[in-house]
């Protein structure tokens, strides 16, 4: 079974200093792996996917995630912190029976600090 | 983009009544819809699998019988909680599998049972 795990619930930076978020995944085959955005009260975004191929990964709002097999990672980064980047983030993988269904982890809120 | 509506965004409802939310992909037929239940401040957790013309499928530990759903046609899912109680309110967020195997999230519900 699959299972996504997010290092750190909450992250702080300032702004204009480079995001990192972390995520692990567990996975029997290879994996599809996302990462949403939620702002308050929204539903989620879609900021980036790793399917096969190119193992970066880049996506909106200067977004990028590396596949990391060997590591079993897909760290979400960006190089310069905007204020509008505060909100939760969730890396997930797709479940393996291809249903669409997706595992979530437990969500990251990043703090944008003036 | 693909577009996914949830309706209504917000409700507030007293204890014992039934509340229904809709789920609609406005520009594409999706065969199968994921409804989501999330609590302040924590990750997504998968109630059941909405398919077009059969059954839903429910994830372990989520009553059936309290929160009905139904997917009548290939642009709409319904979620109705019956006999709603203070500790169902809860955001709930539904998501569409479009053909190609996106997934595309509504924008939320928050139900609040007084």
């Amino acid at each position: 079974a699959q299972s996504v795990t997010q290092l750190g619930s909450h992250v702080s930076v300032s702004e204009g200093a480079l995001v990192l978020l972390r995520c692990n995944y567990s996975s029997s085959v290879p994996p599809y792996l996302f990462w949403y955005v939620q702002y308050p009260n929204q539903g989620l975004q879609l900021l980036l996917k790793y399917t096969t191929g190119a193992t970066l990964v880049k996506g909106i709002n200067g977004f990028e995630a590396e596949f990391k097999k060997s590591e079993t990672s897909f760290h979400l980064t960006k190089p310069s912190a905007h204020m509008s980047d505060a909100a939760e983030y969730f890396c997930a993988v797709r479940e393996s029976s291809n249903t669409g269904k997706l595992i979530f982890g437990q969500g990251t809120t990043l703090q944008v600090k003036p | 983009g693909a577009v996914v509506s949830q309706h209504p965004s917000r409700v507030i409802c007293k204890s014992g009544t039934s509340v229904k939310i809709e789920c609609r992909s406005l520009d594409f037929q999706a065969t199968t819809m994921f409804w989501y239940r999330q609590f302040p401040k924590k990750s997504l957790m998968l109630m059941a699998t909405s398919n077009e013309g059969s059954k839903a499928t429910y994830e372990q530990g989520v009553e059936k019988d309290k929160f009905l759903i139904n997917h009548a046609s290939l642009t709409l899912s319904t979620l109705t909680v019956t006999s709603a109680h203070p500790e169902d309110s809860s955001f709930y967020i539904c998501s569409a599998l479009r053909t190609a195997g996106e997934l595309f999230f509504g924008e939320g519900s928050r139900l609040t049972v007084l």
